[in-house]
Formats: structure tokens, sequence, C-alpha cells
């Protein structure tokens, strides 16, 4: 089975540019979940998504935005980028609930100049 | 709040010496705890977990107990190898208001050389 994959791999903005970043979950998975890691630093807690409903957000601007869509796959937006916005972008995703484990994709590296 | 500490790295160690790497934390409730494993350039990996008190987690040769009366999950492993080389993140896990959602620490930054 696929794991979690997201995409880009790597992306170059501007600041003020808006950027998109996508995940797709495991198959069957309802949940997702997006992580904020800057360099040097551990991931920071940004949104939760659990049958297409936001259950959770962390303390991240109204800049950050999320969905996700009938399929389970997510989509992370970010508007007026700043450079503190550089980082890696992490998705995970599970089946729901703190009895299901949770799988990290490998990351979106956002760098904003 | 909820949060996690961790000793700080870089940490280098000889091949085949005994690491520990030391992570404590802050919590209501129960949480489960975990260590990660992110190595150059690649995302997360679980790397082992407990998920209530004196459950003992292991994995590849690594090993950490959950200790409540200490609020503790060390990591240890007695022969490292180069090849674990990478930053381990201690983390916790918990369900809050209406999500779960998981606290990491800063990571700690393993070489290991020939």
């Amino acid at each position: 089975d696929a794991g979690v994959t997201q995409s880009p791999t790597h992306l170059i903005k501007t600041r003020g540019q808006h950027v998109t970043l996508r995940c797709s979950p495991i198959s069957g998975h309802k949940s997702v979940s997006w992580y904020q890691q800057v360099l040097g630093q551990g991931p920071q807690f940004i949104f939760q998504y659990y049958e297409k409903e936001e259950r959770g957000r962390g303390n991240f601007p109204d800049r950050f935005s999320a969905r996700q869509f009938p399929n389970y796959s997510s989509e992370l937006n970010v508007n007026a980028l700043l450079l503190g916005d550089s980082a890696l972008y992490l998705c995970a995703s599970s089946a729901g609930g703190l009895a299901y484990e949770q799988y990290f994709g490998p990351g979106t590296r956002l760098t904003v100049t | 709040g909820d949060s996690v500490t961790q000793m700080e790295g870089p940490v280098t160690l000889s091949e085949e010496a005994f690491l520990t790497i030391n992570c404590t934390y802050t919590a209501t409730g129960y949480p489960s705890l975990f260590w990660y494993v992110q190595y150059p350039g690649e995302g997360l990996q679980l790397l082992l977990k407990a998920t209530k008190a004196d459950d003992k987690g292991s994995n590849k040769g690594f090993e950490a107990t959950y200790r409540k009366e200490t609020t503790s999950f060390h990591l240890e492993k007695g022969s490292v190898q180069v090849s674990d080389s990478a930053v381990y993140f201690c983390a916790l896990r918990r369900w809050g208001t209406s999500y779960d959602k998981v606290i990491f620490g800063p990571g700690t930054s393993l070489s290991v050389i020939p």
C-alpha cells in the first residue's frame, strides 16, 4: 500500500505570494493533520481535519487555511507569505482517533525569498 | 499547556557506544508517548511508542519506558551504529477538545562516527 504522499516536494515562493500544498492520505484514512517544521525545531501542529471538517487548529495566523476533499485528500493554503513561513510542511494521516496510528508523509520543503 | 523537553544536541558517539537521550513531558491526563526519527532530507518515521504508564516501547534495538512518576520517556540503545545518525524527536499525543494532536520536542541530533 502507498504511504502518505505530498506534493510538491520542494517549492520556492516570493514574499507576499500564495502557496497551496497537497496531501493524499493512506487509503482508508479519514483524518489528515498538518504540521510545520522550521529548520532545527520540532514540528508544530497547524490543523486537523476529519471527515472533511476542521476539528482542531494550532496557534497559526488566519493566513493559514486548509480543506479536506470527499476523497479525504487535503490542501494547505498559505496567503501573503512571509520569510518566516519557510519550513518543511508535514502531513499525517490516520484512521481517526487516538487508537489509530498517525503516519507522516515525506513533507514539502517551502522556501520563501 | 502540554510540552515536551529533550536533551540538547548535537550528540556525537563512537560506533557501539551506549546511547541515552533524555525526554520529559508536561501534560494533563494520560498522553501516549512516542519517539520519532528523521533522517537527513526525509520526513518523520515512528521509532517506538508507549500508551500507558510503565509500558516499554522497543524497536530496532531502541527502548524507552513510560515513567509517569518522573514524567519521562528516555530513549536508550545499547550499541549504536553509523546508520543511527539522525535527528530524534520525543513527542506526546493526546485528545484535545475535539481532536488529537502530537506535540513534539525540539529534537536531538545524533552523529555516530566509525
